[in-house]
């Protein structure tokens, strides 16, 4: 079956602009999280959302907003750019809360800002 | 909060060698543990787990066991490849799946024929 898909692969972004990410996530699979990747403070958790609810925040400015659809996929945003905000984007999505829930990571969406 | 320590890199080993990957953890509760491994220009794929106490998870030749007493959950390969050449993250999240997962940094691993 298909995997976690992101899109874009790449984005380059001018600071102060505003950039939007997609997920799909695997088939059947509820629940989409987000983790931003970075050399100095490696893998953060940014949102995670089920049944187009977010169940849990990191800790992010509100800059960072995310939402997912009936359909599972997920979006997220951030606005006003800053260089800071440069990374590797990784989304992962799993069947939902439980035991033995294991999460699939998708290819990740690599962020510059200049 | 949960946190994750794992030893720092870069690990450079020659091929067929021994491969230990430290990995601690510090958690309120009784988490699972994860090893997820980052192929260059890839995004994260699940290597192995453990969901409780002297579990032991393996996958293509890597071990780990899931040590209470000592809140550790360490890698083992007992002979590495080239293609083993990652990085590598342990990870927790609390056992009924409701927090996000938790990772350590990240350790290099490069495999030299």
């Amino acid at each position: 079956k298909a995997g976690v898909t992101q899109t874009p692969r790449y984005l380059i972004k001018t600071r102060g602009q505003q950039v939007t990410l997609s997920c799909s996530p695997i088939s059947g699979h509820r629940s989409v999280s987000w983790y931003q990747q970075t050399p100095g403070q490696g893998l953060q958790f940014l949102f995670e959302y089920f049944s187009e609810t977010q169940r849990n925040k990191g800790n992010f400015p509100g800059r960072f907003s995310g939402r997912q659809f009936s359909n599972s996929r997920s979006e997220m945003n951030v606005s006003t750019l800053e260089l800071g905000d440069s990374a590797l984007y990784l989304c992962a999505s799993s069947l939902g809360p439980g035991v033995n829930t294991e999460a699939f990571f998708g290819q990740g969406t690599r962020l510059t800002v200049v | 909060g949960d946190s994750v320590t794992q030893m720092e890199g870069p690990v450079t080993l020659s091929e067929e060698a021994f491969l230990t990957i430290n990995c601690t953890y510090t958690a309120t509760g009784y988490p699972s543990l994860f090893w997820y491994v980052q192929y260059p220009g890839e995004g994260l794929q699940l290597l192995l787990k453990a969901t409780k106490a002297d579990d032991k998870g393996s996958n293509k030749g890597f071990e780990a066991t899931y040590r209470k007493e000592t809140t550790s959950f360490h890698l083992e390969k007992g002979s590495v490849q080239v293609s083993d050449s990652a990085v590598y993250f342990c990870a927790l999240s609390d056992r009924r799946g409701n927090t996000p997962l938790v990772f350590g940094k990240g350790t290099r691993l490069s495999v030299i024929a």
